[in-house]
């Protein structure tokens, strides 16, 4: 089945480090790739997204690619700020399931230190 | 402002009382659902909704009812709550028609329940 590996966290950093979120998934289908970010008490808001190999989805400086041949989809970012402390989550949507379901990761909690 | 809207935000249940929470979008997504959150699984699927009179069961629906009778409100119902449902439940909808999930999901803010 399909599934959504991404690296325990936390990861903590300090304020214009680099950033990089490990992302693997399995999939039998055509799947297109998300990443969603959930700020403390709040909903999952969709960070980024790509819908086929070689694809970059990028957006607010954070960027990742969509590599089949390496089935990954690891998020980063040049430099971290403060307010981009949240919790990350790797997603997956495949074409071929009719549920139209999201499957996640675990979620990342990054730490920002000014 | 446009979007989902879930309620109530906080709520404490004693193990066997029932109760519904309710999940309203502005946006005419055809396609609605609802999950739930628990440390360190991501998100998991309980019920989904691809338009009006139409459901459908997601990963862990058991202990846990929806009905779709218009196309903003999709409300879950916990038929006899147990600790197990000690959980953060989120709405998410979409439109239908993206076939390349291209949209990505409109979340809402999250409903925290504790049943004791």
């Amino acid at each position: 089945g399909n599934s959504v590996t991404q690296m325990e966290g936390p990861v903590t950093l300090s304020e214009e480090a680099f950033l990089t979120i490990n992302c693997t998934y399995t999939a039998t289908g055509y799947p297109s790739l998300f990443w969603y970010v959930q700020y403390p008490g709040e909903g999952l808001q969709l960070l980024l997204k790509a819908t086929k190999a070689d694809d970059k989805g990028s957006n607010k400086g954070f960027e990742a690619t969509y590599r089949k041949e390496t089935t990954s989809f690891h998020l980063e970012k040049g430099s971290v700020q403060v307010s981009d402390s949240a919790v990350y989550f790797c997603a997956l949507s495949d074409r071929m399931d009719s549920s139209y379901k999201l499957i996640f990761g675990s979620g990342t909690r990054l730490l920002v230190r000014p | 402002n446009a979007g989902v809207t879930q309620t109530p935000k906080f709520q404490v249940l004693k193990t066997g009382q029932s109760m519904t929470l309710q999940c309203a979008q502005d946006m005419n997504h055809e396609y609605m659902s609802w999950y739930r959150q628990d440390p360190g699984m991501g998100l998991r699927l309980i019920h989904y909704s691809v338009g009006a009179g139409i459901t459908d069961q997601g990963e862990v629906p058991n202990g846990y009812n929806v009905s779709r009778s218009t196309t903003e409100d999709f409300p879950l119902r916990l038929l006899s709550a147990a600790p197990s449902q000690t959980s953060v439940y989120f709405c998410a909808s979409s439109y239908f028609a993206d076939k390349d999930r291209d949209y990505g999901y409109t979340f809402g803010s999250g409903t925290r329940l504790t049943v004791v």
